[in-house]
């Protein structure tokens, strides 16, 4: 099952500009994860925001939670070539243990 | 972050034949795996949950005889695709969580899986 909707399903920039992604789910959360996917690669895990959290930063990238309208966004600043990957957010369900739940995705193309 | 480990990473199978993959937790005990199905371009698809010691738990849709989860030791999940069809080429990825890790949930690198 997948949890909700990305937008958009895909987004090119140029380097140096900034790249926002935007996730909504249904359900009440836990948490809400982001993943970085190079083509053909497996996962890497990004940034975890909890339920009770509304923005968090680690780096370059900015994640805010809107619990209220069951929406993220993710943010990534100075966008660079190797930026370019497929980017999930995932979310938790409320109940402890329960499976991490992926979105649709957005596929980002930065070019030089 | 904790370690996972998943083997083959790529396999190649003729259609009608079973194949088996492997997830290991290399460093923590994990209490309970996920299974996932990736095809290309799409998303990740929770196919299965299980916790050692019980039955898999499966996600609707998805054939719980084609698809046999044993998940025998707190370190070793495996997912045997049987009778095996072009249709079930996929990227296949295990993830595992224990409560040393606090519940977190630590992906492997994936499996090709190509059926010819």
């Amino acid at each position: 099952s997948q949890q909700g909707e990305e937008d958009p399903q895909a987004l090119s920039i140029q380097e140096g500009e900034n790249a926002t992604m935007n996730c909504s789910y249904k359900t009440s959360i836990n948490n809400l994860q982001w993943y970085r996917q190079n083509s053909g690669r497996g996962l890497v895990h990004l940034i975890l925001i909890r339920s009770n959290e509304r923005e968090k930063h680690s780096g370059r990238l900015r994640v805010t939670l809107d619990t209220s309208k069951k929406s993220s966004s993710l943010l990534i600043t100075a966008s660079r070539a190797a930026d370019t990957a497929s980017y999930f957010c995932a979310t938790e369900g409320a109940q402890a243990g329960t499976a991490l739940i992926f979105g649709k995705g957005t596929t980002l193309s930065v070019s030089s | 972050g904790a370690v996972v480990s998943q083997h083959p990473s790529r396999v190649i199978c003729k259609s009608g034949t079973s194949v088996k993959i492997e997830c290991r937790s290399l460093d923590f005990q994990a209490t309970t795996m996920f299974w996932y199905r990736q095809f290309p371009k799409q998303s990740l698809m929770l196919m299965a949950t299980s916790n050692e010691g019980s039955k898999a738990t499966y996600e609707q849709g998805v054939e719980k005889d084609k698809f046999l989860i044993n998940h025998a030791s707190l370190t070793l999940s495996t997912l045997t695709v049987t009778s095996a069809h072009p249709e079930d080429s996929s990227f296949y990825i295990c993830s595992a969580r224990g409560i040393d890790r606090a519940y977190e949930q630590y992906f492997g690198p994936g499996t090709r899986l190509t059926v010819t």
